[in-house]
């Protein structure tokens, strides 16, 4: 099992400039889910999914986009980035939350910078 | 609204018994996980309550009280590994809200 996995690992955009940061689970997780995280901060919530083909914002969702078309790949969109987007963003996926105990694996990170 | 507080940091020596306390305040709260973070790796899961009690996993136990919105992890014999932060995230039907973390730092 490869677990979950995020490429690529360091990338720089210009401001301006759109990619798109993916994210595989080989574990058959109904949940995924997409975080940043800024320097000595915590975790916030960008995007999550319940399963394919649902997808719900969290709590900074604006300037990114997701989609899920399979169960196993759950990518995020960058459309216009901004400096103020450099960040470490990383990709986790789970049992859906209140089934049991939602352990979250996640990726190892991709580290954004935005110039 | 919704929100997770815990210490920023706390110093302890090696060997020693710490705790780390997390208040919540939400709605639709289903349960409180722990989360540890060495510097430039990801989250890796700790410990998970959704009952009131104490969860224990070797050197780590993770307790909760419903009632009083307050969880808090116990980390025994600790060990220099240990210096990373942990964050507690609550969780309800949805999603996970985490909290800000708290920077443990283990002293010989």
């Amino acid at each position: 099992n490869a677990g979950v996995t995020q490429t690529p690992k360091f990338q720089v955009l210009k401001t301006g400039q759109s990619m798109t940061l993916q994210c595989a689970q080989d574990m058959n997780h109904e949940y995924m889910s997409w975080y940043r995280q800024d320097p000595g901060m915590g975790l916030r919530l960008i995007h999550y999914s319940v399963g394919a083909g649902i997808t719900d914002q969290g709590e900074v969702p604006n300037g990114y986009n997701v989609s899920r078309s399979t169960t196993e790949d759950f990518p995020l969109r960058l459309l216009s980035a901004a400096p103020s987007q450099t960040s470490v963003y990383f990709c986790a996926s789970s049992r859906r939350p209140g089934t049991g105990v939602s352990e979250q694996y996640f990726g190892p990170g991709t580290r954004l910078t935005v110039t | 609204g919704q929100s997770l507080e815990q210490p920023s940091e706390v110093t302890a020596v090696e060997g020693a018994i710490v705790q780390i306390n997390c208040t919540y305040q939400t709605s639709g709260f289903y349960g409180l996980s722990w989360y540890q973070q060495h510097d430039g790796g990801a989250p890796t899961f700790l410990s998970y309550n959704a009952l009131d009690g104490l969860e224990e996993t070797g050197r780590f136990s993770s307790f909760l009280s419903r009632s009083d919105s307050y969880g808090y992890l116990l980390l025994q014999e600790l060990q220099m590994k240990d210096s990373a932060s942990y964050f507690c995230a609550w969780s309800d039907f949805n999603k996970f809200y985490f909290g800000s973390g708290t920077k443990l730092n283990v002293k010989p």
